[in-house]
């Protein structure tokens, strides 16, 4: 079973249209979570960071449940721009008093969002 | 701004053939960290390096070598290319490990084919 598990849509919106999807992560421990976007043949870029509370950044929500282990990413008034795979992470902090946490991100497949006219 | 700079682009290599994928950063973080991304499969951990003269395995660590001499540079060597290994690298750095707000910066990736 995958660590981090993501739709792979793709999902299809009309502009001006809400999308939403999941990610679901297997370990119980994870304590960060985030969500990256990733242009095609491009390299992956930070979205947001998922806090407990949820957040949002302008247009976009993100939530997570920490009793189901999922988080979930909610983009509003779709623009033609979003168009673009959403990766989740995930990532580990095993012992504050080590530092190798940061290098097991787990990443999802990412979800493909394709915003039409 | 340079960012992360991996070099190169694009690489086609003959099965048994060695080469050295660049990864250079100028942002002074301590945390390094290939990546290959395969169809599918997201991003998977080759090796990572928590700061110079430190590596580490990650998820998918053979027929891969690194070295971290350098804060700046953290270069990834395929022994004896493999038909396997054709995917696209990423490289990555951070500048902290533990804070749970902590971003990745990721180079533009290296696609490599191997024949």
């Amino acid at each position: 079973r995958k660590e981090v598990e993501q739709d792979p849509g793709p999902f299809n919106v009309p502009e001006g249209a809400t999308v939403a999807f999941n990610c679901t992560y297997s370990n119980s421990a994870s304590q960060s979570f985030f969500w990256y976007r990733q242009d095609c043949r491009k390299e992956p870029k930070l979205l947001m960071s998922v806090y407990s509370s949820g957040n949002e950044d302008g247009r976009f929500t993100a939530q997570l449940n920490r009793a189901s282990q999922y988080i979930s990413l909610l983009i509003r008034d779709s623009k033609l721009s979003d168009s673009a795979t959403y990766l989740c992470v995930v990532t580990e902090s095993l012992n504050v008093m080590t530092t190798d946490s940061w290098g097991k991100l787990q990443f999802g497949a990412g979800t493909q969002v394709v915003v039409t006219p | 701004n340079a960012g992360v700079t991996q070099t190169p682009k694009f690489q086609v290599l003959k099965t048994g053939q060695s080469m050295t994928l660049q990864c250079a950063q100028d942002m002074n973080h301590e945390y390094m960290s290939w990546y290959r991304q395969d169809p599918g499969m997201g991003l998977r951990l080759i090796h990572y390096s928590v700061g110079a003269g430190i590596t580490d395995q990650g998820e998918v660590p053979n027929g891969y070598n690194v070295s971290r001499s350098t804060t700046e540079d953290f270069p990834l060597r395929l022994l004896s290319a493999a038909p396997s290994q054709t995917s696209v690298y990423f490289c990555a750095s951070s500048y902290e490990s533990l804070s749970w707000n902590t971003e990745a910066f990721f180079g533009q990736g290296t696609r490599l084919t191997v024949v």
